[in-house]
């Protein structure tokens, strides 16, 4: 099973908007609604930040939004702030219990 | 609180064998599977190996079939992974995550597995 594809690195100014992408196929992405996303500060575990595609957990600013396209899953955070600054990583399930994580996405806050 | 705390990481050489735990507590560990998702320095993350919530079905990504050994003792709430016949690219930070809701919504704190010789 291939990983996902995420850019290595996006960036963006406080309060601006950035989207990062998560690349898959029909047999992950594409072929279930189980797209989820992770936030990592370095030495940090992940923090689950969408599930579902589109659902955030409680807690989790609604700054932060998931979406899907074919097989293309998209996290969005508006009004970028500093502490935004870290990895993420999206994750999907791909049948036959496997799941497929993207490589991660190093977000900076200029 | 929901809480995952790890032990058993360490220094093993190659073709060694090291168990780590994951003990549980916050909630009704016998109602969630519950996973391992390692990351190797400077790496993404990638999931290793998932449990049901009796035990009875265990799953694992090809490169560790045969050689790690996922189980859960659900009187001590407490989850494993044995490893077997290590090899330097199972070197890594292995966290352990319950599964909930189609994600990993709570992570344990990490423990790194170092094989070297």
């Amino acid at each position: 099973q291939s990983a996902l594809t995420q850019p290595r690195s996006v960036s963006g100014s406080p309060g601006q908007s950035v989207t990062i992408s998560c690349s898959g196929t029909r047999s992950d992405v594409g072929g279930h609604n189980y797209v989820s996303w992770y936030q990592q500060h370095p030495g940090k575990a992940p923090k689950l930040m969408i599930y579902d595609v589109s659902k955030r957990p409680s807690g989790v600013p609604d700054r932060f939004s998931g979406s899907k396209s074919g097989n293309t899953a998209f996290l969005t955070i508006s009004g970028l702030q500093t502490d935004d600054e870290a990895d993420y990583y999206c994750c999907s399930y791909a049948g036959s219990y496997t799941w497929v994580f993207g490589g991660g996405t190093e977000l900076t806050v200029l | 609180e929901v809480q995952l705390v790890q032990s058993g990481g360490g220094l093993v050489q190659p073709g060694g064998s090291l168990r780590l735990s994951c003990a549980a507590s916050g909630f009704t560990f016998t109602i969630y599977a519950m996973h391992w998702v390692r990351q190797a320095p400077g790496k993404g993350l990638e999931y290793v190996s998932a449990i049901s919530t009796d035990g009875a079905g265990t799953y694992y990504v090809n490169s560790v079939k045969g050689r790690f050994t996922i189980s859960r003792d659900n009187s001590k709430n407490t989850l494993y992974l044995q490893m077997d016949s290590l090899r330097a690219e199972d070197m890594a930070v292995y966290y352990c995550a319950r599964y909930a809701n189609s994600a990993y919504d709570y992570w344990g704190q990490g423990t790194l597995v170092t094989v070297s010789s």
